[in-house]
């Protein structure tokens, strides 16, 4: 079985600031795990994907996240947020022998100026 | 370079109504999927296929019918929409590997008034 928590609906921070967004998963065997951003009136796209080859996983637009095992996390990080970077933002998670991955609830990030 | 393509973009049904939502790929992806998206709840798995004339139940399948008679094609079909059936619907498509990312489409915005 498996699941993925992200804590908090909403993110709301500054631009220039820190981005942190929060994942948690469960999985019973070792996962892949996957950040997706949605654009409003958009599908969802991949941002970046962890695949057991490095824990420190850089993504597109200057997103990144680590793996930790030993806190079942996947948090995603931004040095300095932009306005661009306004959108909804997926978990995922993906374990051998699951035919479809499980996603997240979503946090939506605000930008303020 | 289509990728996943979802029509129609957008449509308004009434009560009873019958509809079917179309998905094409062009990736020869096994897996596809459907979604739907709703304030709050990120995205939930309404049926999916591992490749053509295997599908199967996911969160939410009541109301929906599928079927996969092609590795392109794999639409939805509402039997007699109602108003919960209100939502952003998703397709996505992605090889048979738990490695693998999924690729989304558009999505469809559905009115059941």
């Amino acid at each position: 079985a498996q699941s993925v928590t992200q804590l908090g609906s909403h993110v709301s921070v500054s631009e220039g600031a820190l981005v942190l967004l929060r994942c948690n998963y469960s999985s019973s065997v070792p996962p892949y795990l996957f950040w997706y951003v949605q654009y409003p009136n958009q599908g969802l796209q991949l941002l970046l994907k962890y695949t057991s080859a490095a824990t420190l996983v850089k993504g597109i637009n200057g997103f990144e996240a680590e793996f930790k095992k030993s806190e079942t996390s996947f948090h995603l990080t931004k040095p300095s947020a932009h306005m661009s970077d306004a959108a909804e933002y997926f978990c995922a998670v993906s374990a051998g022998g699951s035919y479809i991955p499980t996603f997240g609830r979503g946090t939506s990030l605000i930008v303020h100026p | 370079n289509a990728g996943v393509t979802q029509t129609p973009k957008f449509q308004v049904l009434k009560t009873g109504q019958s509809m079917t939502l179309q998905c094409a790929q062009d990736m020869n992806h096994e897996y596809m999927s459907w979604y739907r998206q709703d304030p709050g709840m990120g995205l939930r798995l309404i049926h999916y296929s591992v490749g053509a004339g295997i599908t199967d139940q996911g969160e939410v399948p009541n109301g929906y019918n599928v079927s996969r008679s092609t590795t392109e094609d794999f639409p939805l079909r509402l039997l007699s929409a109602a108003p919960s059936q209100t939502s952003v619907y998703f397709c996505a498509s992605r090889i048979g590997r738990a490695v693998a990312e999924a690729f989304f489409g558009q999505g469809t915005r559905l009115t059941v008034v």
